[in-house]
């Protein structure tokens, strides 16, 4: 599986979107896109994935260029238990996990 | 709808002392992990099973052994704990269904060895 690339850190305002990059220039084009979020050392959560186009669920949006080789997630408006690790992982569907890489993410604080 | 369940939380262990961490789900996945988490470093897989019956090493294998008891159950053994192995281990576990292969992870495990 690609590995990505993300900021170490954000910082976002209460209420604000928070936007997260991730790079993945080396995906291949049957590798989705995978977001998961790890709240102060509780297991990582599932938030959202895509393959090529946008996707919306009911905690973010994910923006995927045309390339494919970075994407975006989006927290619309960001409240302070958004407080968290984000791992953007990707990954062939094959319906084994084993070759995932878990970087380190982004750690994104969301301040009153 | 419990997901992952593991225990124990917490676990102190001396030198030399072994201890089984135990994982459980109720999702009638076929695939379940056994990570560990420090500081400073991704979470990197010990042990997984991609089904009933089957286990097989991940990056960091060396000190665990695992047993897939059944397809719900999935247990990550230290025989002889040493300080290197303090960390938190989450297991985890994935089901197919297509477009889309998400993990669910435990609460995690706490382990510190002295």
């Amino acid at each position: 599986d690609a590995k990505t690339t993300q900021p170490t850190s954000m910082d976002c305002a209460e209420g604000r979107a928070a936007n997260l990059p991730c790079n993945h220039s080396t995906i291949s084009g049957n590798e989705y896109v995978y977001w998961y979020r790890q709240i102060h050392s509780q297991g990582p959560q599932y938030i959202i994935h895509g393959l090529k186009n946008n996707e919306t669920n009911e905690m973010a949006s994910l923006i995927i260029t045309e390339d494919r080789k970075s994407s975006t997630l989006i927290l619309p408006h960001a409240t302070l238990r958004d407080t968290a690790v984000y791992y953007c992982i990707v990954s062939d569907n094959a319906g084994n996990n084993r070759k995932l890489i878990w970087g380190l993410g982004t750690s994104l604080a969301v301040n009153p | 709808n419990a997901g992952v369940t593991q225990t124990p939380k917490f676990q102190v262990l001396k030198t030399g002392q072994s201890m089984t961490l135990q994982c459980a789900q109720d999702m009638n996945h076929n695939s379940m992990y056994w990570y560990r988490q420090d500081p400073g470093m991704g979470l990197r897989l010990i042990y997984y099973s991609a089904s009933e019956g089957t286990t097989d090493k991940g990056e960091v294998p060396n000190g665990y052994n695992v047993s897939r008891l059944n397809k719900r159950e999935f247990s990550l053994r230290l025989e002889s704990a040493a300080p290197s192995q303090t960390s938190v281990y989450f297991c985890a576990s994935s089901g197919w269904s297509p477009g889309a292969n998400v993990l669910t992870f435990g609460a995690g495990s706490r382990l510190t060895v002295l």
